[in-house]
């Protein structure tokens, strides 16, 4: 068990809806990432939060919105998706005064935008 | 700017075989982090070892090894005698000053019975 849970672990969604992916750390750490793996491309980073502050945001589309309500969750909205943003999201955490930024991840959710 | 390089898209073995991963990085820091992480069928990122960039001694755990190399910018890692349970997409990443990890394209190792 690593501590980084996700919800849910599947999901299918047709372009017009709106869904939420859920992610909780449960390792005390102040800065968590979402990620997206596609097929074929490395892991890109798409959001970082420190301390429940948004501090990257890699280009990614504002059909993605995330929320990080406290340090522990960390949400992304998903609206009106496209069927090239199906992917594995994966949602990682950290503890940032380390220096080194460990980031432990968590299972990932694989969605499919029909 | 900082870069990770893992050549080797797919590699095949058969059980008990030794396999080596590549991993090539480029950073213009003198202080940076290096990282293995194992991604199983499962999907969720297994951590397998850090290193940080003024610590060049190779690590062994088990049927796991990791080979640092400054002077070629290399992190290497290999698995000695592998099983079926090593099949999984590996990668390598870095990390400086507590920056976001950036990840190399991975390495998809299939170990056959």
């Amino acid at each position: 068990e690593t501590g980084v849970t996700q919800t849910p672990r599947h999901l299918v969604m047709g372009m017009t809806n709106k869904k939420s992916l859920k992610c909780e750390q449960h390792l005390g750490h102040n800065a968590m990432y979402w990620y997206k793996q596609s097929a074929k491309k490395p892991l890109e980073l798409m959001f970082v939060y420190s301390l429940e502050e948004r501090v990257e945001n890699n280009s990614v589309p504002s059909r993605f919105s995330p929320e990080c309500p406290n340090s522990s969750h960390l949400f992304l909205h998903l609206h009106t998706l496209q069927p090239e943003d199906s992917a594995l999201y994966l949602c990682a955490s950290s503890q940032e005064n380390t220096g080194h930024n460990e980031q432990f991840f968590g299972p990932g959710t694989r969605l499919t935008v029909l | 700017a900082q870069k990770v390089t893992q050549a080797q898209t797919e590699i095949s073995v058969v059980e008990k075989e030794d396999v080596t991963l590549d991993c090539v990085y480029e950073t213009r820091d003198t202080t940076y982090y290096l990282f293995w992480y194992k991604q199983p069928p499962s999907g969720e990122l297994v951590f397998l070892i850090r290193r940080n960039s003024f610590d060049e001694q190779n690590e062994i755990s088990g049927r796991y090894s990791w080979n640092f190399q400054k002077s070629t910018s290399s992190f290497n890692f290999t698995i000695t005698a592998s099983q079926v349970v090593d099949s999984a997409v590996y990668f390598c990443a870095l990390t400086q000053a507590g920056t976001a990890l950036i990840f190399g394209k991975g390495t998809t190792l299939s170990v056959s019975s």
